[in-house]
């Protein structure tokens, strides 16, 4: 069984572009967590969604950035018009539905996001 | 909202030492308290976790206190090796329920155990 697949692993973008973050959880797993870590820093909580549900966007940016679990397909973390301020690393992390839930969020190797 | 509050934020130990890293949290409604370990370029792994219900946990050379009155935990690392190396994380859940997990992190603590 395959764990949480996050691609890129590394993106390089010049400010102004787009970034597109793309994560599949893990076989079976229906929830999807997305969390922004800069250098030396913990872990902040950006969105949790659900298949085509936004549950919970309270750690996100109003502005610029967006997310999408598709009924098919990955979950998207878009960050618009890119800063220097964006550059960090993207991890994504999953669980399975909420009967099988023991609160363990099962967590990609992450994308690292470079805004030159 | 939730906040935790992490230290050290380095811990430098000989192998075979003990390693203690503390953790504060500020919502009284948390019920769930794990443990991530992230090595260099990885992602967090779970390690070891707690619930409100249980003071102490314990999985090996882990070991994992809980103090809900003052609202504190712990994590102990008895017997260190190089390869517990590592950032470790600790995490706050506010009321964990239906499947809805938003775990608030600690800043981290970088351990690094000397052979």
């Amino acid at each position: 069984n395959a764990g949480v697949m996050q691609n890129p692993r590394h993106l390089v973008r010049r400010r102004g572009q787009e970034a597109r973050l793309r994560c599949s959880p893990m076989k079976g797993h229906s929830h999807v967590y997305w969390y922004r870590q800069l250098p030396e820093e913990g872990l902040k909580f950006m969105v949790y969604l659900q298949k085509e549900n936004i549950i919970d966007e309270s750690g996100m940016p109003k502005e610029r950035f967006s997310a999408e679990f598709p009924k098919e397909g990955p979950s998207i973390l878009r960050i618009q018009q890119v800063v220097r301020g964006d550059s960090a690393a993207y991890f994504c992390a999953s669980s399975p539905p909420s009967q099988m839930n023991t609160g363990e969020l099962f967590f990609g190797e992450g994308s690292r996001l470079t805004v030159l | 909202g939730e906040n935790v509050e992490q230290h050290p934020s380095t811990l430098s130990v000989q192998e075979g030492d003990s390693a203690v890293i503390k953790c504060t949290y500020s919502d009284s409604a948390s019920n769930y308290f794990p443990w991530y370990k992230q090595e260099l370029g990885k992602g967090p792994q779970l390690i070891i976790d707690i619930r409100s219900n249980v003071g102490e946990k314990k999985d090996q050379r882990i070991a994992v206190t809980l103090n809900k009155t003052a609202k504190h935990f712990s994590l102990h690392i008895t017997e260190t090796q190089p390869e517990d190396s590592a950032v470790y994380f600790c995490a706050a859940s506010p009321m964990f329920s239906g499947g809805y997990n938003k775990l608030i992190f600690g800043a981290g603590t970088r351990l690094a155990v000397h052979p």
